[in-house]
């Protein structure tokens, strides 16, 4: 069964510093992958999701994530934290490739940011 | 229990009938949230519970679908005269207080595969 790994509950850098979240997945084939957040008071959103195509994905609000194979991750970046980031970022592979494939997630990363 | 849970956990239904999926949230969850997952779209809010109100609508995509909540726990999503557009896993979460300006953790349960044919 496939399984998500998120690395800190809780994640605080200061306006301007990087965003790095770590997500690590369980997987002998390459699966689908997605990042999702949750700002306060809404439900989750869709970030950005990894098919297969470019390893490089680009999402929402300058967020980019980059699936490593070889190292199972999809470690979620933003070069410069804005204060509207601040809210739960949320990792998720999926089980299989149809439209109504199980996407796991993984337990979340809670981010605040510094003025 | 232990955790969030959903039942049953695979539909399979023809085009035109009526389904209802359930979610039992942990207890003491005052929040509940429905969202469907189709791989081609991403996860997709449906519908959010304080209690047994349901402030937030926004995510229902038509009139097909309700939702209601009985008691504070118990949550049941009806789909109507189901269409093949519906297949999908229905993602059921709660979390234990709405926070007004936090975020708060949402515990997921394992989902509802529906399938229409």
């Amino acid at each position: 069964a496939q399984s998500v790994t998120q690395l800190g509950s809780h994640v605080s850098v200061s306006e301007g510093a990087l965003v790095l979240l770590r997500c690590n997945y369980s997987s002998s084939v390459p699966p689908y992958l997605f990042w999702y957040v949750q700002y306060p008071n809404q439900g989750l959103q869709l970030l950005l999701k990894y098919t297969s195509a470019a390893t490089l994905v680009k999402g929402i609000n300058g967020f980019e994530a980059e699936f490593k194979k070889s190292e199972t991750s999809f470690h979620l970046t933003k070069p410069s934290a804005h204060m509207s980031d601040a809210a739960e970022y949320f990792c998720a592979v999926s089980e299989g490739y149809s439209s109504a494939s199980k996407i796991i997630f993984g337990s979340g990363t809670r981010l605040s940011i510094r003025p | 229990g232990a955790g969030v849970s959903q039942s049953p956990s695979n539909k399979v239904t023809e085009k035109g009938k009526d389904v209802e999926l359930r979610c039992d949230p942990i207890s003491g969850h005052t929040a509940l949230y429905w969202y469907r997952q189709s791989l081609g779209q991403g996860l997709e809010f449906l519908i959010y519970f304080q209690g047994n109100s349901a402030p937030d609508k926004s995510g229902l995509p038509s009139d097909r679908f309700s939702a209601e909540r009985t008691g504070g726990s118990v949550s049941t999503l009806t789909i109507q005269r189901t269409q093949q557009e519906d297949s999908a896993v229905y993602l059921c979460a709660s979390s234990p207080q709405w926070t007004s300006g936090g975020v708060d953790t949402q515990y997921f349960g394992p989902g509802t595969r529906l399938t229409v044919l």
